[in-house]
């Protein structure tokens, strides 16, 4: 079993719409907990850190369920500049630094 | 305002050739990480350095795999004896310290082994 896994998608939504993407870790050790975006060929960058309490950054709200071990992501009034692949990063529970990355979703929104 | 510096962002070797991958952190940053990624995969963490030691090196394969940060000079990773499954994705990332500090990644070296 992925330590961090993810829907691949491809999420194909229309420019507007919300859009949730959901992760599951494994390790209930883990320690904090990220979502990254990653275009195309390009390297992660840090969307924004996911907090216990849930946090929102403008049209991005995540959220974090410890007992379940699971994390959301959710994206109101869709950009086509949010098109690109969302990765969820845990950081592991045994070391402060190592990040664990899931594989992805991508999500495509349209005109 | 110089991010962490990857170079080259390209780098296609033959079989059995040696392949050197270079990452210069960010200005204060002592603290670097090298990750890689295959094709439709994530990141995977190989090993974290700080000037002149290595701190965690438990995701580098066993063999053909090093990688420094020398005192002077940016961090190298280095592959000897390329094979066709060591084409990827190789991305640095470096911190102002260890412990969960933000990690700031560069654009990435792809690797294509011919």
């Amino acid at each position: 079993r992925k330590e961090v896994e993810q829907d691949p998608g491809p999420f194909n939504v229309p420019e507007g719409a919300t859009v949730a993407f959901n992760c599951t870790y494994s390790n209930s050790a883990s320690q904090s907990f990220f979502w990254y975006r990653q275009d195309c060929r390009k390297e992660p960058k840090l969307l924004m850190s996911v907090y216990s309490s849930g946090n929102e950054d403008g049209r991005f709200t995540a959220q974090l369920n410890r007992a379940s071990q699971y994390i959301s992501l959710l994206i109101r009034d869709s950009k086509l500049s949010d098109s690109a692949t969302y990765l969820c990063v845990v950081r592991a529970g045994d070391s402060s630094y190592k990040l664990i990355f899931g594989s992805g979703t991508r999500l495509l929104v349209r005109p | 305002n110089a991010g962490v510096m990857q170079n080259p962002r390209h780098l296609v070797r033959r079989r059995g050739q040696e392949a050197r991958l270079r990452c210069s952190p960010m200005k204060g940053h002592s603290h670097v990480y090298w990750y890689r990624q295959l094709p439709e995969e994530g990141l995977k963490f190989m090993v974290y350095l700080q000037k002149e030691n290595i701190i965690d090196e438990s995701g580098m394969p066993k063999e053909r795999f090093s990688a420094e940060f020398p005192k002077e000079g940016p961090s190298i990773l280095r592959i000897q004896q390329v094979v066709r499954g060591d084409s990827a994705a190789y991305f640095c990332a470096s911190s102002r310290g260890g412990s969960n500090q933000p990690q700031h990644f560069g654009d990435g070296t792809r690797l294509s082994i011919l």
